[in-house]
């Protein structure tokens, strides 16, 4: 079955700087790849995702990469701010969704 | 549109208790159904999955078991809890193979 890992497992960043986030993925069928945001106590959101014909998506101040060859994906998000601090979550999905263990991110203010 | 409902929002059971907790969706047809256990900062471990009625996938060998009666409702269950099934419990939908999982608020089990 499809085995996803992400990278880091924590990320502080300053205000205004960019944060990026890495995951890899083994099932080479998985075509859909979407990102989570976790607030704390509540339920994941998605923000952004991006499917296996596309190789870059930008919505504002995210974006989502993705290397089918290479097989991991990026998740970009730039000027950061305090309300981005959150746990982030990728996921790959072929027949069910296989998720990342997480990224805690902290935005300084 | 679409919508997933999971109740209840909290449960406080002491051990040994039976567990059942429910999900509904609507506005679609033939969903999969997910269960997921997220324990405290930690990431979702999927417990439970059903692609039709009837038709469960267990990922995790444990004291829980999953039910699909209906097409668009998904119930996670036990006969005795253990003190290690405390945790945020998430139900969540998906439709074709390449659109998102949504998520139910979840619920949140204290085991005493």
């Amino acid at each position: 079955g499809e085995n996803v890992e992400q990278h880091p497992s924590t990320l502080s960043v300053q205000e205004g700087d960019s944060a990026v986030i890495k995951c890899t993925y083994s099932d080479s069928a998985s075509n859909y790849f979407p990102w989570y945001k976790q607030e704390l106590g509540k339920r994941p959101q998605l923000i952004i995702d991006i499917r296996s014909n596309v190789g870059e998506k930008k919505d504002q101040r995210i974006a989502v990469t993705l290397n089918k060859t290479a097989k991991h994906f990026s998740l970009h998000i730039t000027e950061t701010q305090p309300e981005d601090s959150a746990v982030y979550f990728c996921a790959a999905r072929y027949v069910d969704m296989r998720f990342g263990a997480g990224t805690r991110l902290t935005v300084k203010p | 549109s679409q919508t997933i409902h999971q109740w209840p929002a909290t449960l406080v059971q002491p051990v040994g208790s039976p567990l059942s907790l429910e999900c509904t969706v609507e506005g679609t047809s033939n969903p999969n159904l997910y269960w997921y256990r997220q324990a405290a900062g930690r990431g979702l471990q999927l417990l439970f999955y059903s692609v039709g009625i009837g038709q469960i996938s267990s990922e995790v060998p444990q004291n829980l078991s999953a039910s699909r009666p209906q097409d668009r409702q998904f119930i996670l269950s036990s006969k005795k809890l253990l003190l290690s099934d405390s945790g945020f419990y998430l139900c969540a939908w998906t439709g074709q193979s390449n659109q998102p999982q949504h998520f139910g608020d979840g619920t949140r089990l204290s085991i005493l």
